[in-house]
């Protein structure tokens, strides 16, 4: 079965530096896309980014480039969020999700499974 | 950017009813479409991919139909599990710039 699994909650302060992970496993880590969505409270789902763990390959969202950055570690079938820098507008549950399987399609860009999610509060 | 518009923003159907759900792309995607559910408190589950094929596990209720720029999810007689938010997603470019839909909040009437 291949699973998600995200690091737990985290309160932050404004300009603190902060790591979240997801951990993967069922599949084999180095050969499918992995990326990041964004849950505002209250509100939709923003992709972030796209990290290919075969070769750190990594694609992100304009919106959220220079902001954050993405990463994996293959050796251990991790992927990371990470900020040098939060604000309070960067209060949001996180979620990692896979890139779906292809079979042949042109495009795959779907995300199946999706981890649980790691909500991160920023707060003075 | 390709902006994804849902409605309606909110529906109230009764449980045993049809609903109706759309979703319109800003410019031609193909078939290169998802939907999810997401319940309150939990993460999205994919239910359609390719705009018309159901994920694995996703009841045959769920039925996804459409292609170039209009989308729509239609779920017969619906179950009390099935009230929750449901966003549609498209995927059409590479280098990626996916972008989903605001949500659609199904209720119980």
């Amino acid at each position: 079965e291949v699973q998600l699994v995200q690091s737990g909650a985290e309160v932050k302060k404004p300009g603190e530096s902060l790591k979240i992970s997801c951990t993967a496993s069922g599949y084999i880590f180095t050969t499918y896309w992995i990326g990041w969505v964004r849950q505002m409270p209250g509100k939709g789902l923003e992709w972030m980014g796209l990290i290919y763990p075969g070769d750190s390959d990594t694609r992100y969202n304009p919106s959220f480039k220079g902001q954050v950055t993405i990463s994996a570690d293959k050796s251990i079938s991790t992927m990371y969020l990470q900020w040098s820098s939060l604000k309070a507008s960067d209060t949001a549950m996180y979620y990692c999700a896979r890139r779906g399987v292809c079979g042949g399609r042109d495009r795959c860009e779907w995300f199946d499974p999706w981890g649980q999610g790691t909500l991160v509060t920023v707060s003075s | 950017e390709i902006v994804m518009t849902q409605s309606p923003a909110s529906l109230s159907v009764s449980p045993g009813e049809g609903a109706t759900l759309s979703c319109w792309a800003s410019q031609r995607i193909s078939s290169n479409l998802a939907w999810y559910q997401q319940k309150r408190g939990q993460a999205p589950r994919l239910l359609i991919y390719g705009a018309s094929t159901r994920a694995t596990g996703t009841p045959a209720r769920f039925s996804g139909s459409g292609s170039g720029t209009e989308f729509t999810l239609t779920i017969s007689s619906l179950q009390s599990e099935d009230f929750a938010v449901y966003y549609c997603q498209q995927y059409n470019n590479w280098p990626p710039s996916i972008t989903f839909g605001q949500g659609t909040r199904l209720e119980i009437k």
